[in-house]
């Protein structure tokens, strides 16, 4: 089965650069998560977007951006990158309204490894 | 800032013992969901349990949640060295929210063939 693909995989920046992150949910999936895992951390919340609006929006540093397209792909913008930026980003996708109750079993792409020099 | 406290942070057993891991947090929830991970890998989906609902089981999975106490706990039995992994809860507030998860800080158990 269709799993939730990101991508790159692994990408390294210099501090000050801009990098973008992909996410192709599953198909018929309408709702696109993405959280932040830094090294020896519990992923923390950033943002969502359920049929192309953000729905919800967690830490998000202003420096980020994101969007969900019309495919339903996500894409995470981050600039001026930090060191402190370096994690793993994981984006999930779920299907259904944010609020239909069981609707939300967030299924998980493997991640995006992010290292900022 | 997190939501769910977890304990042991590390559990380190024997093939065919069981595993057992708590979890607490601090804000009401619909419901509570247990995840584990591979090393830098992934976030895998375990079991779900509502905020309605007192126990559940999935396989060799068992999870309870007391929202008297708001606290949780995942018990693994039989585990095997494939278990090796970090778990964590997340929980879901609900409201305009669902699927907004907030972790805790993971338990990593380490299963020893």
């Amino acid at each position: 089965a269709a799993g939730v693909i990101q991508s790159p995989r692994h990408l390294i920046k210099e501090k000050r650069e801009t990098a973008t992150l992909k996410c192709y949910p599953i198909p018929r999936h309408d709702t696109v998560y993405w959280y932040q895992q830094g090294p020896g951390q519990d992923p923390q919340f950033l943002i969502s977007f359920y049929e192309k609006m953000q729905s919800d929006k967690g830490s998000i540093p202003d420096r980020f951006s994101a969007q969900q397209f019309s495919d339903y792909h996500s894409e995470l913008n981050m600039s001026s990158l930090e060191l402190g930026d370096s994690a793993l980003y994981f984006c999930a996708s779920s299907w259904g309204l944010p609020l239909i109750p069981g609707a939300n079993v967030l299924t998980f792409g493997a991640g995006s490894r992010l290292t900022v020099l | 800032s997190q939501q769910g406290e977890e304990d042991p942070q590390a559990l380190s057993i024997q093939e065919g013992e069981n595993a057992t891991m708590n979890c607490s947090y601090k804000t009401s929830i619909n419901n509570l969901q247990w995840y584990r991970q591979n090393s830098g890998r992934g976030l895998v989906h375990l079991i779900l349990i509502r905020s309605n609902e007192r126990e559940k089981h999935s396989g060799r999975l068992r999870v309870t949640l007391d929202t008297s106490k708001k606290s949780s706990s995942l018990l693994i039995t039989a585990s095997r060295a494939a278990d090796t992994a970090s778990y964590f809860c997340a929980t879901d507030a609900g409201g305009t929210s669902y699927g907004k998860l907030t972790f805790g800080q993971g338990t990593i158990l380490t299963v020893h063939p």
